[in-house]
């Protein structure tokens, strides 16, 4: 099993509608959970991070943890064409290690 | 306040060569991160220094390791090049580590082995 699953993809969704992102983890003794984006040919950059159990939201971002069901999501409200990159969950782990999904790939098709 | 530099941005090197690599933080910050990005593995650890120490480390050979100065800035260097090595490689840095703490990535070296 691998410490760090994200819904597989290519995601494609029209313009102004809702991305659904999600991502499980293994590791019950995570703490951290972060979302960052990468455009392709760049580097990733961080979208959110969220701690605590619950919904976190800044702006058309949404986070969602659920520790119990070992579960993060991002929402991404009105998408925009912008908006298509590789999302990637990482989450930091007992061991103090950052580890990422592989990622998904969200369109947003104008 | 200027972002994380990694030089340099591109390299080609052939088999059986050695590369070093390297990664000035944030001000301030003292945790670096090095990662190894591939379209097969995706992006992968491969380890963590604060305050001039080694404080985690991923699975990856021998042949990668790594240095930290006092002013915070990093080095990583691979020997013996593979063909596999070719990778972008990502440095993160925070202010404390990645635990309970934000990692800004670098725009990252792409090494081409040949």
């Amino acid at each position: 099993q691998k410490e760090v699953e994200q819904n597989s993809g290519p995601l494609s969704v029209p313009e102004g509608a809702i991305a659904s992102l999600n991502c499980t983890y293994s590791d019950r003794g995570s703490q951290s959970f972060f979302w960052y984006r990468q455009y392709s040919g760049k580097s990733p950059e961080l979208i959110m991070f969220i701690y605590s159990n619950g919904d976190k939201e800044d702006g058309r971002f949404t986070a969602q943890l659920n520790k119990a069901s070992q579960y993060v999501s991002l929402l991404i409200r009105d998408s925009q064409p912008s908006d298509s990159a590789t999302y990637l969950c990482a989450v930091v782990n007992s061991g103090s290690r950052l580890t990422f999904g592989e990622g998904t790939q969200l369109t947003v098709n104008p | 306040k200027a972002g994380v530099t990694q030089t340099p941005r591109y390299l080609i090197k052939t088999r059986g060569q050695q590369v070093t690599l390297s990664c000035s933080p944030i001000s301030g910050h003292r945790s670096v991160s090095w990662y190894q990005q591939t379209p097969g593995q995706g992006l992968q650890f491969l380890f963590e220094y604060f305050s001039e120490t080694q404080r985690n480390k991923g699975n990856f050979p021998g042949r990668f390791s790594g240095r930290q100065f006092s002013n915070s800035r990093s080095e990583m260097n691979v020997s013996t090049l593979e063909l596999g090595d070719s990778a972008l490689y990502l440095c993160a840095s925070s202010l404390a580590g990645p635990q309970g703490d934000t990692q800004y990535f670098g725009p990252g070296t792409r090494l081409t082995v040949l």
